[in-house]
């Protein structure tokens, strides 16, 4: 019930493509969903996150959108491009909780010029 | 503004040995976490501190500990290493246990023999 599922395991997009990384949870206490994108040999980096009050939130080309019913959100990148290969973790927290991440097991996106 | 810095960078040990890492958080965040992430995964949730107490734990044995000073720096403690033990140990940190917002630093890569 604690597990965040994430796919796919890795992503190829040609550069001006959308990048599209999904993402399912079980545990309906879950009530803030954030992105991190992380570097080789660097610690994760916030990208965007919601909460289940709203079905979308946008910042820049990096979209969530999230369906509550389903126990679904996704990240969508707009424009890919090569400096956005990285690797991409969603997580999920219980609100007043949200220091302890649960995260998924991540997704390799590799932007091709 | 320095970030969540880490130290070591790098450390190799062999089992049943001990170690601690270090992590000093983000100018004016008061609450430390701490996470391990295996090789081709998502960071698990060891423990937080904040006010100088363990405020909560992952599903990590007794085996870990760790300790947080007045200066709002952590340390993280291992004891008796195991082969599993080898992972990436990332710091994160934040204004407050509830704040949403972690900035992680770049971990230290424990290596056990």
């Amino acid at each position: 019930q604690q597990q965040v599922k994430q796919s796919p395991q890795s992503l190829i997009v040609q550069k001006g493509g959308i990048s599209i990384i999904n993402c399912a949870y079980e545990n309906t206490a879950f009530d803030y969903f954030p992105w991190y994108q992380q570097f080789p040999g660097k610690g994760p980096a916030l990208l965007i996150a919601i909460r289940p009050d709203v079905s979308e939130k946008k910042e820049g080309r990096f979209t969530i959108s999230f369906n509550k019913s389903a126990k679904q959100f996704s990240l969508h990148i707009m424009d890919s491009q090569p400096g956005d290969s990285a690797t991409y973790f969603c997580a999920a927290s219980i609100r007043y909780n949200t220091d302890k991440l649960i995260f998924g097991t991540g997704t390799r996106l590799q932007v091709f010029p | 503004d320095a970030g969540v810095t880490q130290s070591p960078t790098h450390l190799i040990k062999t089992r049943g040995q001990q170690v601690t890492l270090r992590c000093s958080p983000k100018s004016g965040h008061d609450t430390v976490s701490w996470y391990q992430q295996a090789l081709g995964q998502g960071p698990q949730f060891i423990f937080q501190y904040y006010e100088e107490e363990e405020r909560q734990r992952g599903n990590f044995p007794d085996r870990f500990s760790g300790h947080q000073f007045p200066n709002y720096s952590s340390e993280l403690n291992v004891n008796a290493l195991l082969l599993g033990d080898s992972a990436l140990y990332l710091c994160a940190s934040s204004l407050e246990p509830t704040s949403g917002k972690q900035f992680f630093g770049p971990g230290t890569r424990l290596t056990v023999l």
